[in-house]
């Protein structure tokens, strides 16, 4: 199947403070990349759509000026948490697709905020 | 709205026995639905998809899954387990706009 890299596997950071993450596809044009988050030993919640070169679309809940999404390129699509707070810590997923075809997820990324 | 329901939150087997992972789905039309596997720390990897051709969908690893539409069923199952088989498995039905929608998942414990 095709690969999707994410970056960084995990992040520590300080409470107030922005962490970004990146989800590529490796081996593919990836039209419309997904973010999801997942708490432990739960399972996993979309939290936003994104298609190149447009705005992301936003899950009801999903406060976007947190979250931020950029879909800048049809490899690389960035996850901005901004002004983290500890219930921010969560495993952040993305998957990536071409067109209508199968989603390929990334292998996650633990984020703690202390 | 599309949901699937995994009846199981844990499914204990010893090796070399029988898997059967269980779920229902719900949806106003003809589904998409997958099976995804999730080893400790690490992504999502897909291990079948039904997108409406053969009803008995066979996947990687040994595993396959048989769509019943009378029992709205997508029941994911293997002959005989590994210890390898040991992860949680998520069963996932394709909503508007490609978006997934997952099941609460089932983890599955395979015994010596």
């Amino acid at each position: 199947g095709a690969v999707v890299s994410q970056h960084p596997s995990r992040v520590i950071c300080k409470s107030g403070t922005s962490v970004k993450i990146e989800c590529r596809s490796l081996d593919f044009q990836a039209t419309t990349m997904f973010w999801y988050r997942q708490f432990p030993k739960q399972s996993l919640m979309l939290m936003a759509t994104s298609n190149e070169g447009s705005k992301a679309t936003y899950e009801q809940g999903v406060e976007k000026d947190k979250f931020l999404i950029n879909h800048a390129s049809l490899t690389l699509s960035t996850l901005t948490v901004t002004s983290a707070h500890p219930e921010d810590s969560s495993f952040y997923i993305c998957s990536a697709a071409w067109g209508q075809e199968t989603q390929y997820f990334g292998p996650g990324t633990r984020l703690l905020v202390l | 709205a599309q949901s699937v329901t995994q009846l199981d939150s844990h499914v204990s087997v010893s090796e070399g026995t029988p898997v059967l992972l269980r779920c229902n789905y719900s949806s106003s039309y003809s589904p998409s639905l997958f099976w995804y596997v999730q080893h400790p720390n690490k992504g999502l990897q897909l291990l079948l998809k039904y997108t409406s051709a053969a009803t008995l969908v066979k996947g990687i690893n040994g595993f396959e899954a048989e769509f019943k539409k009378s029992e709205t069923s997508f029941h994911l199952t293997k002959p005989s387990a590994h210890m390898s088989d040991a992860a949680e498995y998520f069963c996932v039905v394709m909503g508007g706009f490609q978006k997934l929608v997952f099941g609460t998942g089932t983890r599955l414990l395979v015994s010596p």
